[in-house]
């Protein structure tokens, strides 16, 4: 079973700042099947990017995603006040399995 | 694009049970499966199940097998998902996501769109 962790547990930043967000696998992974969602407050998630680095449709590029093996980062360049949210990675194998989260804050 | 619309919010009593409905709106389910994720006030994501409707083909998470079900009435009405759970414990007060699944260009299957969600509460 695949467990995924992400660090760290709370991220603070300002806007206009830059921050890498990490999730890191019990075992190597396929970097096509990480995925990573963003959650603002009071919504359901959302896909942000796929396959480690594509952003889905929609997502600003300040977005970007990377890593491979069992190391995974999500970047957000010049934070927007609409970014602070909480961000799950998520690995798919025959079933779904989310991180525990990361809460991005000012 | 679909959108997804949930039910609206339950309040439950220990041991009974609840269903909650996903409606495809603008669009249908197609080819795609619905799973289900929950999350607990203030917690993180726990993927539940899903159903493919057009292959009737059901996964389940690690916790909840044997307690939830998932249908669609692929007949009558092929836009609308279903989640049952029975045997309700305090522990499955949560937000219940319906979220479609979709092919990636990378080969693996992503979640989006989502529903709202539906919150359920399990309360004596």
């Amino acid at each position: 079973e695949i467990v995924l962790t992400q660090s760290p547990d709370t991220l603070s930043l300002s806007p206009g700042e830059s921050g890498t967000l990490f999730c890191r696998a019990s075992q190597s992974l396929n970097s096509n099947y990480v995925t990573w969602y963003q959650q603002r407050p009071g919504q359901a998630p959302r896909l942000l990017i796929y396959g480690t680095s594509y952003r889905a449709t929609g997502i600003p590029a300040r977005f970007s995603g990377g890593g491979s093996g069992t190391d995974f980062t999500l970047t957000i360049s010049r934070m927007e006040p609409e970014d602070f949210a909480v961000y799950y990675c998520q690995h798919y194998g025959s079933s779904f399995t989310f991180g525990p989260g990361t809460k991005v804050d000012i | 694009q679909v959108q997804l619309l949930q039910s609206e919010a339950e309040l439950k009593k220990p041991g009974s049970t609840v269903k909650v409905s996903c409606t495809a709106s603008g669009d249908t389910f197609g080819n795609n499966g619905i799973s289900w994720v929950r999350q607990a006030p203030g917690r993180g994501l726990e993927w539940v199940g899903r159903l493919i409707p057009v292959l009737n083909i059901r996964d389940y998470g690690k916790n909840l097998k044997g307690r939830v079900t998932f249908t669609a009435d692929t007949d009558t009405n092929p836009n609308v998902a279903y989640m049952e759970l029975r045997s309700l414990k305090f522990e499955d007060t949560a937000f219940y996501y319906c979220a479609q699944e979709s092919l990636s260009d990378t080969s693996t299957l992503v979640l989006g769109p989502w529903g709202p969600g539906t919150l359920v509460t399990v309360s004596s």
